[in-house]
């Protein structure tokens, strides 16, 4: 099993809809954890920190479920823009695991 | 600047040949990392610095692999007799504080392609 797993996708999803995907952790010793958004050929930005009590940044609410071990991003009136790559990052220590990533594609 | 640097953006070498990439973190970043990433996945790790302290080469997948960060700053990563296998974009990223909760900002990655 690996240690963060997504789901690749793509997610097909109209303009203007809610989408959301998860991530799953293996080590409940994982300390923190973020969403980075990664575009074709690009290097991954940082999309937003996940806290324990749940964030929100405009259309976007990332939540944290340390029982079940995984995180989630919500994408709220999905824009054309928002077409990316998502990729989870889990710190242990200092090292950061990355999911492979989730490829969302909104279309008009 | 105010990010990240690395160079080249684009590295094409023969099979067999030695290459070095660069990367400038931002200033005053303690952590610099190191990450391979082939097409369709997320970025491996690959070497970790604090200042000039390589803490951590686990990452590294052979020993034609190494990488320096002699003054703290800037850091190399070579790579010696290059194999097809090597063909991956290599990103650098900077962190302000060691084993913090601080993310991390990235380069925007040298593409190596092995002939």
């Amino acid at each position: 099993r690996k240690e963060v797993e997504q789901d690749p996708g793509p997610f097909n999803v109209p303009e203007g809809a809610t989408v959301a995907f998860n991530c799953t952790y293996s080590n409940s010793a994982s300390q923190s954890f973020f969403w980075y958004r990664q575009d074709c050929r690009k290097e991954p930005k940082l999309l937003m920190s996940v806290y324990s009590s749940g964030n929100e940044d405009g259309r976007f609410t990332a939540q944290l479920n340390r029982a079940s071990q995984y995180i989630s991003l919500l994408i709220r009136d999905s824009k054309l823009s928002d077409s990316a790559t998502y990729l989870c990052v889990v710190i242990l220590n200092y090292q950061l695991i990355w999911g492979a990533g989730t490829k969302l594609i909104i279309k008009p | 600047g105010a990010g990240v640097s690395q160079s080249p953006r684009y590295k094409v070498a023969k099979r067999g040949q030695d290459v070095a990439l660069r990367c400038d973190p931002i200033s005053g970043h303690v952590s610099l990392f190191w990450y391979q990433q082939a097409l369709g996945q997320g970025p491996e790790f690959l070497t970790y610095f604090q200042n000039e302290a390589q803490l951590d080469k686990s990452g590294l997948p052979s020993d034609r692999f190494f990488a320096e960060r002699p003054e703290g700053s800037v850091s190399t990563l070579k790579i010696q007799r290059t194999q097809q296998e090597d063909s991956a974009v290599y990103l650098c990223a900077s962190s302000l504080e060691r084993g913090s909760n601080q993310p991390q900002h990235f380069g925007d990655g040298t593409r190596l392609s092995i002939l």
